[in-house]
């Protein structure tokens, strides 16, 4: 069964502490795509990537990372110096960067302490 | 700075009564349009989308969209909307031309339709 899983559903930190939220998708997507859901302000970008080695900022990428080793996988860092890092994040896929669907995971929601 | 407007942040229906969302970006190019639903407790999935051509699209569910590039909007609507159409309803743009390759969601609908 295709689709994209993220991992944990729900996670918690300390402040001050980095975290890395897992995405992986066996749908051979070229695309990913990770964003932040907070309520009233829709779904906001905070990291893109069209092919493997490659990702670009979204409009909040200040005190996130990426990477982008395998095709499958584009997981996701909270660093410390995210003000605000309590979220739901969700991870997205699609054929191409154009005239394409995205498919979305679960999510995760992450709570900092 | 491209943009997506859902100026409806709540809305409640009884069943059977008619639905319409509207959704509004600020772009002059060329776009995909998409709507999105979140039903409670599961994954954010397609609801419809719109490429070119026929204006008028249909979607799953009884959903349709009408694009109206003059107004630059792309509201969604169903005739006769059913107590399971409860969820979050999101429009979102992929502005074609300008590089960005980004998609721009709006901030959302909640409809609450009432048995």
């Amino acid at each position: 069964d295709g689709g994209i899983t993220q991992s944990p559903k729900y996670l918690f930190r300390k402040e001050g502490q980095n975290v890395t939220l897992s995405c992986e998708q066996n749908l051979n997507h070229d695309a990913m795509y990770w964003y932040r859901q907070d309520p009233g302000q829709g779904l906001r970008l905070i990291y893109y990537s069209q092919i493997v080695n490659d990702f670009q900022k979204g409009d909040i990428a200040e005190g996130y990372s990426v990477s982008r080793e395998k095709k499958e996988s584009f997981p996701l860092t909270v660093t410390s110096a995210q003000k605000n890092p309590t979220a739901f994040y969700l991870c997205a896929s699609s054929e191409g960067l154009l005239y394409n669907e995205q498919f979305f995971g679960p999510g995760t929601r992450l709570t900092v302490l | 700075a491209q943009s997506v407007s859902q100026h409806n942040h709540h809305v409640i229906l009884s069943e059977a009564a008619s639905l319409e969302l509207g959704c509004n970006y600020s772009y002059g190019g060329t776009v995909n349009l998409f709507w999105y639903v979140q039903y409670p407790g599961q994954h954010l999935q397609l609801l419809l989308k719109y490429f070119s051509g026929d204006p008028l699209v249909k979607g799953i569910k009884g959903f349709e969209a009408e694009f109206i590039k003059s107004k630059f909007s792309f509201n969604l609507r169903k005739p006769s909307v059913q107590w399971s159409d409860t969820a979050e309803y999101f429009c979102a743009v992929n502005p074609v031309t300008s590089g960005t390759y980004k998609y721009i969601f709006g901030t959302g609908t909640r409809l609450k339709v009432l048995a």
